[in-house]
């Protein structure tokens, strides 16, 4: 599976658009991009995934460049809860192991009041 | 739709104890379940991937035999630490998927705190 680089950490004021950025620059043609969130002693919550259209749901935009080697996970008004350790993944559907997620070290976003 | 319920949330036991954790799918059926490790301030860590009905298959580094997973039903996975030692004090996680095409995401239980003492 390609790997993704995170900013270690974001800050965001509350109320405000948060623009997580995500860079992918090895994705091949058949890898999805996932976004999953942490929140401090709890389990990753899925947020959105995408191929190479953006996406929009109940909690969030994802973005892929044209060229898919980047996407950015927009947080359309943060508040406090989405105070939370966000990870981008990049998972291939033809590997062997083809529902495994990959961790990386992902973004410490810091929403302030 | 798509909840994870994982028990207990936390343990503390003595050195030596097995623990088992349980992994449960409420309201979908979990073909493929896994179980992560994470350490304080790291990242998570895929201990082993089960199938429904087959052999967990477990990654490089992680001992079976210590860590032991049965996935009997589509609802239910169980890990059981066995012998328990103070370096195994972690929080453990367990995430499942569906029935559904291969691109659905997982979706994570809440976790559980294990401490041995």
């Amino acid at each position: 599976d390609a790997k993704t680089t995170q900013p270690p950490s974001m800050d965001c004021a509350e109320g405000r658009a948060a623009n997580l950025p995500c860079n992918h620059s090895t994705i091949s043609g058949n890898e999805y991009v996932y976004w999953y969130r942490q929140i401090h002693s709890q389990g990753p919550q899925y947020i959105i995934h995408g191929l190479k259209n953006n996406e929009t749901n109940e909690m969030a935009s994802l973005i892929i460049t044209e060229d898919r080697k980047s996407s950015t996970l927009i947080l359309p008004h943060a508040t406090l809860r989405d105070t939370a350790v966000y990870y981008c993944i990049v998972r291939s559907l033809t590997s062997g192991s083809a529902r495994q997620l990959t961790f990386g070290s992902g973004t410490q976003l810091t929403v302030l009041p | 739709g798509a909840v994870v319920s994982q028990h207990p949330s936390w343990v503390i036991c003595k050195s030596g104890t097995s623990v088992k954790i349980e992994c449960r799918s409420l309201d979908f059926q979990a073909t493929t379940m896994f179980w992560y490790r994470q350490f304080p301030k790291q990242s998570l860590m895929l201990m082993a991937t089960s199938n429904e009905g087959s052999k967990a298959t477990y990654e490089q580094g992680v001992e079976k035999d210590k860590f032991l997973i049965n996935h009997a039903s589509l609802t239910l996975s169980t890990l059981t630490v066995t012998s328990a030692h103070p370096e195994d004090s972690s929080f453990y996680i367990c995430s499942a998927a569906g029935r559904g095409a291969a691109y659905q995401p997982q979706h994570f239980g809440d976790g559980t705190r294990l401490s041995i003492l």
